[in-house]
Formats: C-alpha cells, sequence, structure tokens
C-alpha cells in the first residue's frame, strides 16, 4: 500500500513566523513530490514541486526532499493569514501513469 | 497557462438519475487526465486515469460501470456518474497533465437526494 503520511494540524502560527509543513512517504521508487494548497470548498492549487535532494526555494516558500529519509517538506517564511488553508503532500506512484498519492493534508491557521 | 475548467461546478440531482461533469483543459493539450472524488475533511482519492484514446485504467475499488469516463479529445474528458445514490455525493475534481504536472480544475461539487 503506497501511502504518504502528514499530521493533520491544526498548525497554528503567528504571522511573520515561519511555518513548517512535513511529509513522509512509503514508495522508495516515487521521483516527483508536490505541494497543494487548497482552501475550504475550493480545489488544490499547486505551490511547489520537487525532483532531487536538498531545498528549492520559490519566493517565501522551500520545499526540503531528503529521498534516503523518504521525508519532504514546506516551510512557509513571512506567514499571512491568506496562507491559512490545507496543505496536501502528493507524490508520484512509481507504478506509472504519473499518478498521485495524496496525503490527508495539514491545515495550517496563521494568526494576526 | 495550464488552466482546467469543469462544468458544472455545482449539481443537484435525484437517486436513480445520472450526471455528466465534464473536464476541459482550456490553453493546452491533455493527453492525459485524472478524476478525483473528496468528501469531506478527507483527502483527495483518486479514482481513475483517463488517457486520450483509450479506456480509462480504475483504481481498485472504483466501479468501472458506475463511473463511465470517456476521453474523446485532448481537451475533454468526461466522468458521468450512473445511477447516482446518495452515498455519491462528493467533490469531484478533475485534474490535467502537462510536462509532468498535474492541474486541477475547480471541482464539481455532486448532491444526490
Amino acid at each position: 500500500q503506497k501511502e504518504v503520511e502528514q499530521n493533520s494540524g491544526p498548525l497554528s502560527v503567528p504571522e511573520g513566523a515561519i511555518a513548517s509543513l512535513n511529509c513522509t512517504y512509503s514508495d522508495r521508487g516515487s521521483q516527483s513530490f508536490f505541494w497543494y494548497r487548497q482552501y475550504s470548498g475550493k480545489s488544490p492549487e499547486l505551490i511547489m514541486f520537487i525532483y532531487s535532494n536538498g531545498d528549492k526555494e520559490d519566493g517565501r516558500f522551500t520545499a526540503q526532499l531528503n529521498k534516503a529519509s523518504q521525508y519532504v517538506s514546506l516551510l512557509i517564511r513571512d506567514s499571512q493569514p491568506s496562507d491559512s488553508a490545507t496543505y496536501l503532500c502528493a507524490v508520484t506512484f512509481s507504478g506509472g501513469y504519473n499518478k498521485l498519492i495524496f496525503g490527508a493534508g495539514t491545515r495550517l491557521a496563521v494568526h494576526p | 497557462g495550464a488552466v482546467v475548467s469543469q462544468h458544472p461546478s455545482r449539481v443537484i440531482c435525484k437517486s436513480g438519475t445520472s450526471v455528466k461533469i465534464e473536464c476541459r483543459s482550456l490553453d493546452f493539450q491533455a493527453t492525459t487526465m485524472f478524476w478525483y472524488r473528496q468528501f469531506p475533511k478527507q483527502s483527495l482519492m483518486l479514482m481513475a486515469t483517463s488517457n486520450e484514446g483509450s479506456k480509462a485504467t480504475y483504481e481498485q475499488g472504483v466501479e468501472k460501470d458506475k463511473f463511465l469516463i470517456n476521453h474523446a479529445s485532448l481537451t475533454l474528458s468526461t466522468l458521468t456518474v450512473t445511477s447516482a445514490h446518495p452515498e455519491d455525493s462528493s467533490f469531484y475534481i478533475c485534474s490535467a497533465e502537462r510536462k509532468y504536472e498535474q492541474y486541477f480544475g475547480p471541482g464539481t461539487r455532486l448532491t444526490v437526494t
């Protein structure tokens, strides 16, 4: 069973702080890793993707990947109330067709 | 770029009827589209992979005769929920693949009464 695990939260951080979201996955063959943001009642929105070990930065967002530990994380710097949403970690399933396996999501609440 | 639309955005139907949901990639061609279902407070569950010109590949536990998928062109895939029942009420979301990334449509909220 291919699994992606996330803490459901809520993760509560003050405005301006760094939010750290974590994700582990079970399929060692996975090659691509994605972070999506989903607001209540809306469909997911792609924030970042990462394929290689290490860090990848895009604006206030940094994705970190450690394939040996099967661990991927997302850091959000200078968190804003508008960042309050559910963050979904998704991993491609090595069985083909680039199928994404989603974690259950971590709910982030940024309070003023 | 990478805009995906879905229609309708919301539909209410009576038990026993069929509902068709359309998924379109508006500014790119998508050989592969995916259909997901999301129940309240749960994550997205992949239902099937839709490939243009061939039969869809369904995930384990998803009834292919109940959820009919047709990927007739490189920009359109349709999901038909046949003989819908209240337990089929859910948020149905499609995605279209472009350069190994998936872009999601806005979703269709189905309520079966």
